[in-house]
């Protein structure tokens, strides 16, 4: 157990809809990284958050958008999906933001849309 | 982009061999880490390696770190059916100033009993 956590697990949902993944990070850290994985492109990163505001930016679509909220928590928000959005997507967690910092990754939640 | 490329793409391997995978980068790095991901579940973190080491190792891991060619291995020693999984290396983006971390391609590795 990497002490992150994700909700919900699995996540079916139709074309054109909305969902929010949420993350809890690890205790004591600070930065919230969002991967999605996928068969054909692989791990891919999306975004990072650090203490509330975003630090890093990789391929993520503009129907999707993030946030770090106070307490830590961060939530991923994916809007007008599609059937190629179907993905695992993982939240991971690191104590700093520079490129040292081991990441803690959730067990994921595995979005399929139908 | 992956800036990674593992070398196989699967191995299949008895138990109580060793395996050995290959990773390849394109940038230059300030480290780079080696990371496990069981079928369908979230990544575990293995090792990290300085741009400054050549080896290191944990436990019956041992990675080597070639900067000058870009590349690293991990060599898994006496492997075990549980050691059956995907295993990713990653390399930090230096230029930006989060920490963002760029995953290979992957080696699947399945450990025959």
């Amino acid at each position: 157990d990497s002490g992150v956590t994700q909700t919900p697990k699995h996540l079916i949902t139709a074309t054109g809809q909305r969902v929010t993944l949420r993350c809890s990070p690890r205790s004591g850290d600070l930065s919230v990284y969002w991967y999605q994985q996928s068969l054909d492109q692989g791990l891919q990163f999306l975004i990072q958050y650090y203490n509330g505001e975003e630090r890093a930016k990789g391929n993520i679509l503009e129907r999707f958008s993030a946030q770090q909220f106070p307490d830590l928590h961060s939530e991923l928000n994916l809007s007008s999906l599609e059937l190629g959005d179907s993905a695992l997507y993982f939240c991971a967690s690191s104590v700093g933001s520079s490129g040292w910092s081991e990441q803690f990754f959730g067990p994921g939640t595995r979005l399929t849309v139908l | 982009s992956q800036q990674g490329e593992e070398d196989p793409q699967a191995l299949s391997i008895q138990e109580g061999e060793n395996a050995t995978m290959n990773c390849s980068y394109k940038t230059s790095i300030n480290n780079l880490q080696w990371y496990r991901q069981n079928s369908g579940r979230g990544l575990v973190h293995l090792i990290l390696i300085r741009s400054n080491e050549r080896e290191k190792h944990s436990g019956r891991l041992r990675v080597t770190l070639d900067t000058s060619k870009k590349s690293s291995s991990l060599l898994i020693t006496a492997s075990r059916a549980a050691d059956t999984a995907s295993y990713f290396c990653a390399t930090p983006d230096g230029k930006s100033s989060g920490d963002k971390l760029t995953f290979g391609t992957g080696t699947r590795l399945a450990v025959r009993p």
